[in-house]
């Protein structure tokens, strides 16, 4: 089956450090991989994706490249800013036909302090 | 461009009581799929509708239901309301279904049962 592992937060980093936030899939087939992020009492918000092995997603300093031999979507961003503390999300969409619904990891709660 | 929308922004209902939730989907956009979120977890799929036709549902009991209109809005029903479906709710537009197009977020509607 479809799954997302996300790893486990919260994660509390100061202005520009570096971030990472890993996140493992399991897919039957060849999945989309996505990135959502979701500010408070907020709904989601794409934040980048990638369609087929080895591409890499970019938006706003935000940078995850799709790893197919070790299954990963890893998202990282060189200098996070007080503005990026949020609840960040990994999914994966496979369906070809029919519904494209996500899967979601459970999220890694990014707090940026000054 | 209009984004996602939906209404209302918050509802509390009682236990066996029956609620609709609305959605409109993004300019252009002919599929809609709905999502519930429990607090603190990532969202789950409910299901998709495609051109007023369910094309996908996730492990969601019968009691939860949905339609789509020929302007591609949709709505959600759920019976007899239960208190775990306390959650956020979801609704997400895309043009098409499948993988790998990008789904779009609404803010959400917060359910509470008591």
């Amino acid at each position: 089956g479809n799954s997302v592992t996300q790893m486990e937060g919260p994660v509390t980093l100061s202005e520009e450090a570096f971030l990472t936030i890993n996140c493992t899939y399991t897919a039957t087939g060849y999945p989309s991989l996505f990135w959502y992020v979701q500010y408070p009492g907020e709904g989601l918000q794409l934040l980048l994706k990638a369609t087929k092995a080895d591409d890499k997603g970019s938006n706003k300093g935000f940078e995850a490249t799709y790893r197919k031999e070790t299954t990963s979507f890893h998202l990282e961003k060189g200098s996070v800013q007080v503005s990026d503390s949020a609840v960040y999300f990994c999914a994966l969409s496979e369906a070809q036909t029919g519904a494209n619904n996500l899967f979601f990891g459970t999220g890694t709660r990014l707090t940026v302090i000054p | 461009e209009t984004g996602v929308t939906q209404s209302p922004t918050h509802l509390i209902k009682t236990r066996g009581q029956q609620v609709t939730l609305r959605c409109s989907s993004q300019s252009g956009h002919n599929t809609v799929s709905w999502y519930q979120q429990a607090l603190g977890q990532g969202p789950q799929f409910i299901f998709q509708y495609y051109r007023e036709e369910e094309n996908g549902r996730g492990n969601f009991p019968p009691r939860f239901s949905g339609l789509q209109f020929p302007n591609y809005s949709s709505e959600l029903n759920v019976n007899a309301l239960e208190l775990d479906d306390s959650a956020l709710y979801l609704c997400a537009s895309s043009l098409g279904s499948g993988a790998p197009r990008s789904q779009y977020f609404g803010p959400g509607t917060r359910l509470t049962v008591l």
